[in-house]
């Protein structure tokens, strides 16, 4: 089966400016949850969906936005990037209420 | 804000030694979750215990729950080197959101 997979690795982004991150779940899996972990820190949940709808949402403010996709794929969106949003991003795909199967992550640094 | 708090923040063991962290957390959870992080990359599930169970093992792993505590333990014995990694603990309510800790970082000395 194929795991779950993060595009891109690395991105370096300037302040202000907007960036996507793809995220492809693991086969099989309709829950899909967004995660940002700063440096020395533990992840922080962002949102979750289920079914292409969201299903629960942390506390970050609405510049972070997010979909998933008729094939459980998803997106995470953020807009007017500011510096303390460089972290790693990290995409987990489950079924609703099992344990997450992460990606690798997508290391975003904001200039 | 996290709702799981790791102990130790660091530990650094000999190879062949017990490793053991806790973790606290503060509100009613159904399971908690231990993950483990390798160098930045993607987490990876260890292991899960159920708020009504109080103790589990899965291989060198051997997980503890004392809900009137509110807290937890990871003991990983006959430490190796490829154990050095972050270990996270993981708890969540009856809404499926996994909150972590900040971890505990493993160094395994060859």
């Amino acid at each position: 089966e194929t795991g779950v997979t993060q595009s891109p690795t690395h991105l370096i982004k300037t302040r202000g400016q907007q960036v996507t991150l793809r995220c492809s779940s693991q086969s099989g899996h309709n829950t899909v949850s967004w995660y940002q972990q700063a440096l020395g820190q533990g992840p922080q949940f962002i949102f979750q969906y289920y079914r292409e709808e969201e299903n629960g949402r942390g506390n970050f403010p609405p510049r972070f936005s997010g979909l998933q996709f008729p094939n459980y794929s998803s997106e995470l969106n953020v807009n007017a990037l500011e510096l303390d949003d460089s972290a790693l991003y990290l995409c987990a795909s489950s079924l609703l209420g099992t344990p997450l199967h992460f990606g690798n992550g997508t290391r975003l640094t904001v200039t | 804000s996290q709702q799981g708090e790791e102990d130790p923040q660091a530990l650094s063991i000999q190879e062949g030694e017990n490793a053991t962290m806790n973790c606290s957390y503060k509100t009613s959870i159904n399971n908690l979750q231990w993950y483990r992080q390798n160098s930045g990359r993607g987490l990876v599930h260890l292991i899960l215990i159920r708020s009504n169970e109080r103790e589990k093992h899965s291989g060198r792993l051997r997980v503890t729950l004392d809900t009137s505590k509110k807290s937890s333990s990871l003991l990983i014995t006959a430490s190796r080197a490829a154990d050095t990694a972050s270990y996270f603990c993981a708890t969540d309510g009856s809404d499926y959101k996994l909150s972590f800790g900040a971890g505990t970082t493993v160094t395994v000395r060859a």
